[in-house]
């Protein structure tokens, strides 16, 4: 079955460290993933999303997703978080043509 | 450009009562979906359409109905309104030019709560 999935329902990480938040993905063929955050009481801001070939992805507000083929992951990552970092993120991997599948999402806090 | 707007932000609705969600998107977008929101459960897929006058059933349909009249607007409707259909809705449109790797757009949700 293809899925998506975020291990993680939290993550805590101090001001000025590096954040990561996890997903993995189970999907036939070439894999099209996603990153969104959501802000509160708003709906879901894209980030980035992979390109077939680029194993680092750079997107808005500084954060970058690594891919990993073999781990078929597509974890989302920050080198200095901010406490403005904090939010909902939802990785998301299309799964055919017309319909998009969401993570769970996981809640990250940046701890001034 | 706006985007994609819905309305209205909030609605408290009675067991049984029936009301419309608007959606409306100004980026000429082909797709577009409706999402619900629960806490923990991240997004489930209610309805989506590829185009005008097609429309197709996603992961939890029952209790929704959806027109695509036009490009620009997509409106959810509860007929009976019940207390498992408290929840955030979200509509969202995706273009379909430059390959299916196009990110979704979203509207900022309505807030709906069945008493």
């Amino acid at each position: 079955a293809q899925s998506v999935a975020q291990p993680e329902d939290q993550v805590n990480v101090a001001e000025g460290n590096p954040l990561t938040v996890k997903c993995t993905y189970s999907v036939s063929g070439n894999p099209y993933l996603f990153w969104y955050v959501q802000y509160p009481n708003r709906g879901l801001q894209f980030l980035l999303k992979y390109i077939t070939g680029d194993n680092l992805v750079k997107g808005s507000y500084g954060f970058e997703a690594e891919f990993n083929k073999s781990q078929t992951s597509f974890h989302l990552k920050k080198p200095s978080a901010l406490v403005s970092d904090s939010a909902l993120y939802f990785c998301a991997v299309r799964v055919r043509d017309d319909k998009i599948i969401f993570g769970k999402g996981t809640r990250l806090h940046i701890l001034p | 450009n706006a985007g994609v707007t819905q309305t209205p932000k909030f609605r408290i609705l009675k067991i049984g009562q029936s009301m419309t969600l608007q959606c409306t998107q100004d980026m000429n977008h082909n797709y577009m979906y409706w999402y619900r929101q629960d806490p923990g459960m991240g997004l489930k897929l209610i309805y989506y359409s590829v185009g005008a006058g097609i429309t197709d059933k996603g992961e939890v349909p029952n209790g929704y109905n959806v027109s695509r009249s036009t490009t620009e607007d997509f409106p959810l409707r509860l007929e009976l309104a019940a207390p498992s259909q408290t929840s955030v809705y979200f509509c969202a449109s995706r273009e379909t030019g430059g390959g299916h790797n196009q990110p979704q757009h979203f509207g900022d949700g309505t807030r709906l709560s069945i008493l």
